[in-house]
């Protein structure tokens, strides 16, 4: 079946870090691959996707490469912000199971 | 655009009784409606997959008798939980898929129901 593993959190950085969080996944088929974004009381969001093998997902700063090779999706951000403090959700979606997949979740906290 | 809302934001139920929860897409037509349950480790699980005019799809584990999805039109679902003990305290949320767009879902808000 499809699975989504996401790195342990809660990542903490310092604003205007570089961020990393990792994304592996396991799936039939051909996925496509989700990041969202879920602040504090709040339902998810879609921050970025890519449809297809090399395509680059990008949004606010962020971004992520769908490497088929390695079966990953990392997200990076370059500076982040107190603003960006939130919990990222990895997911993937296939015809087949016609639902997304989601990852456990990484809080990320940014600070002062 | 692909405003998805929540009622009630927040609502606090005695043990044994019903709570119903709605869900609406405000600006699209969604054809398929998805409920999911959010445990205290943050962990996201999908509850059931509803279509519009159609009995939702479980999945293995929920009950479908405690969960009541209907999906009465292509703008509303509705989750009733039936017969609410504590361990049914959670956060609710529920997101609408427009077209079979690869997955682009456009989630609710949230509800958090407190059983005492």
């Amino acid at each position: 079946g499809n699975s989504v593993t996401q790195m342990e959190g809660p990542v903490t950085l310092s604003e205007e870090a570089f961020l990393t969080i990792n994304c592996t996944y396991t799936a039939t088929g051909y996925p496509s691959l989700f990041w969202y974004v879920q602040y504090p009381g709040e339902g998810l969001q879609l921050l970025l996707k890519a449809t297809k093998a090399d395509d680059k997902g990008s949004n606010k700063g962020f971004e992520a490469t769908y490497r088929k090779e390695t079966t990953s999706f990392h997200l990076e951000k370059g500076s982040v912000q107190v603003s960006d403090s939130a919990v990222y959700f990895c997911a993937l979606y296939t015809g087949t199971a016609s639902k997304l997949t989601f990852g456990t979740g990484t809080r990320l906290q940014v600070t002062l | 655009g692909a405003v998805v809302s929540q009622h009630p934001s927040r609502v606090i139920c005695k043990s044994g009784t019903s709570v119903k929860i709605e869900c609406r897409s405000l600006d699209f037509q969604a054809t398929t409606m998805f409920w999911y349950r959010q445990f205290p480790k943050q962990s996201l699980m999908l509850m059931a997959t509803s279509n519009e005019g159609s009995k939702a799809t479980y999945e293995q584990g929920v009950e479908k008798d405690k969960f009541l999805i209907n999906h009465a039109s292509l703008t509303l679902s509705t989750l009733t939980v039936t017969s609410a003990h504590p361990e049914d305290s959670s956060f609710y949320i529920c997101s609408a898929r427009a077209t079979i767009k690869e997955g682009e879902q456009y989630f609710g808000p949230g509800t958090r129901l407190t059983v005492t």
